[in-house]
């Protein structure tokens, strides 16, 4: 069972719709992080959260620790924000500053 | 902002050769990675290093080695390339924080290397 788990692994949207990539871990945190990554490769750091909700935009995280879980919304979605969604943890008893990646939400909103 | 480049976007070599990817940040961050991205498979790390001269084997360390001989750069060399070594090789650096280790990564765009 990977420490880091996705759901769903590929979505599509239309234009317009509410959005939402969970993600689920079996190891304790100290923190947790969402990437996006565009075709052609570049990662792009969206939030870090240790609890609570974070918001930027139309974009929300929030994390239930007691639970494990962690959402990512996207509201209005556009087209712009098809992309890779990577949920990332640090674990407590990791090594220095090492990261567990979940595999990804593949997400393309169709005009 | 912070400006991670590695040296180049695609890449082909053959099976055999020594391959270099460099990696350069220009925020003066301690720490800096090399993941490799397939898929199904998500980011592993191959190697970390959190300063100059320090490197700290990650969990795909074998067939891979790492330079740090300045701060700002950090080289991933395939000594002898192989087949299954064609991948997206992805750097990031992030700032080391004393009271914190929860500092960001940032990414470069990636390098994506064909081994034929």
């Amino acid at each position: 069972k990977n420490e880091v788990e996705q759901s769903p692994q590929n979505l599509t949207a239309q234009e317009g719709e509410f959005i939402t990539i969970n993600c689920s871990y079996s190891v304790g945190i100290s923190a947790l992080h969402w990437l996006q990554q565009h075709p052609g490769g570049g990662i792009v750091s969206l939030f870090m959260l240790s609890s609570g909700k974070k918001k930027h935009g139309r974009l929300i995280a929030t994390i239930n620790i007691q639970e494990k879980h962690s959402s990512l919304h996207i509201t209005a979605s556009h087209p712009r924000d098809s992309a890779v969604y990577i949920c990332a943890v640090k674990g407590k008893k990791t090594s220095y500053d090492k990261v567990i990646f979940g595999p990804g939400t593949s997400l393309s909103v169709i005009p | 902002d912070v400006k991670v480049t590695q040296s180049s976007r695609y890449l082909v070599k053959r099976t055999g050769e020594k391959v270099f990817l460099e990696c350069v940040q220009d925020m003066d961050h301690e720490n800096m990675f090399w993941y490799r991205q397939d898929p199904g498979l998500g980011l592993r790390l191959i190697y970390f290093s959190y300063d100059v001269k320090m490197k700290e084997k990650g969990d795909i360390p074998e067939g891979y080695s790492v330079s740090r001989e300045k701060k700002e750069r950090f080289s991933l060399i395939l000594e002898s390339a192989s087949t299954n070594q064609t991948s997206m090789y992805l750097c990031a650096s992030s700032l080391w924080d004393p009271l914190s280790s929860n500092q960001p990564q940032h990414f470069g765009d990636g390098t994506r290397l064909s081994i034929l």
